[in-house]
């Protein structure tokens, strides 16, 4: 595909379910990055990988997301026993280089998740 | 810490109006500073990026311009197209070289 996808485009979860939300990145992409967006807000940074190796958790805001890349393409953000405070939209972005300044990253279309 | 925030949250205007968006940081020793446009259901563009040593970039009918020692960034448009209307997020890199700090946003309408 030409850009970055994701699936589900919308979630709807009650409270305390387990959620799993997909990333595709552009084909040959080494860094890939998920960012949370409430309501009004700009997004948060969440983590990075840097192939399948995630450099970067310290957005991750508790034990309950968890994040992986394991073969270094497609990754998945996971939350486990989700809260209402998690409903916000999840942007999975990615972009060619290796945590370079200034790299354009390029985002996917979110994930709008709703947790009841 | 690096804080980005974004005047006006929003703002309608006519088509055809120039519009000037701003963007302030608090610590102006930054590598560079993007502007994004984010249409519902579509996702983050990036529309230009201005490095420290640069004083504003252009691109058609977008101009922005950045100010390090005062730590303002603004995001000019010439002559205002209703396809114009999204929210235009600006952001500047965090901590680590991969981190962007973002705004908040201004949501901008344009009315035929």
């Amino acid at each position: 595909g030409a850009g970055v996808s994701q699936s589900p485009r919308y979630k709807v979860a009650k409270r305390g379910q387990d959620v799993a939300l997909r990333c595709d990145p552009i084909s040959g992409h080494v860094s890939l990055f998920w960012y949370q967006q409430a309501l009004g807000q700009g997004p948060e940074f969440l983590t990075y990988f840097q192939n399948e190796a995630q450099l970067d958790k310290s957005g991750l805001p508790s034990d309950r997301f968890f994040a992986e890349r394991p073969e270094g393409s497609v990754s998945t953000l996971k939350i486990q026993r989700t809260q209402q405070e998690d409903s916000a939209v999840y942007l999975c972005a990615s972009s060619l280089g290796a945590g370079v300044i200034g790299d354009t990253q390029y985002f996917g279309p979110g994930t709008r998740l709703t947790v009841l | 810490k690096q804080e980005v925030t974004q005047i006006p949250a929003a703002l309608s205007v006519p088509e055809g109006e120039n519009l000037v968006l701003n963007c302030s940081f608090t610590d102006s020793a930054i590598y560079n500073l993007q502007w994004f446009r984010q249409d519902p259901g579509k996702g983050l563009t990036s529309l230009l990026l201005i490095q420290s040593s640069q004083r504003e970039q252009t691109s058609g009918r977008l101009n922005a311009s950045l100010d390090k020692s005062s730590g303002r960034s603004t995001l000019y448009i010439a002559a205002s197209q209703p396809g114009d209307s999204a929210t235009y997020l600006c952001a500047v890199p965090g901590r680590s070289n991969y981190q962007l700090i973002w705004g908040a946003g201004t949501k901008l309408i344009i009315k035929p």
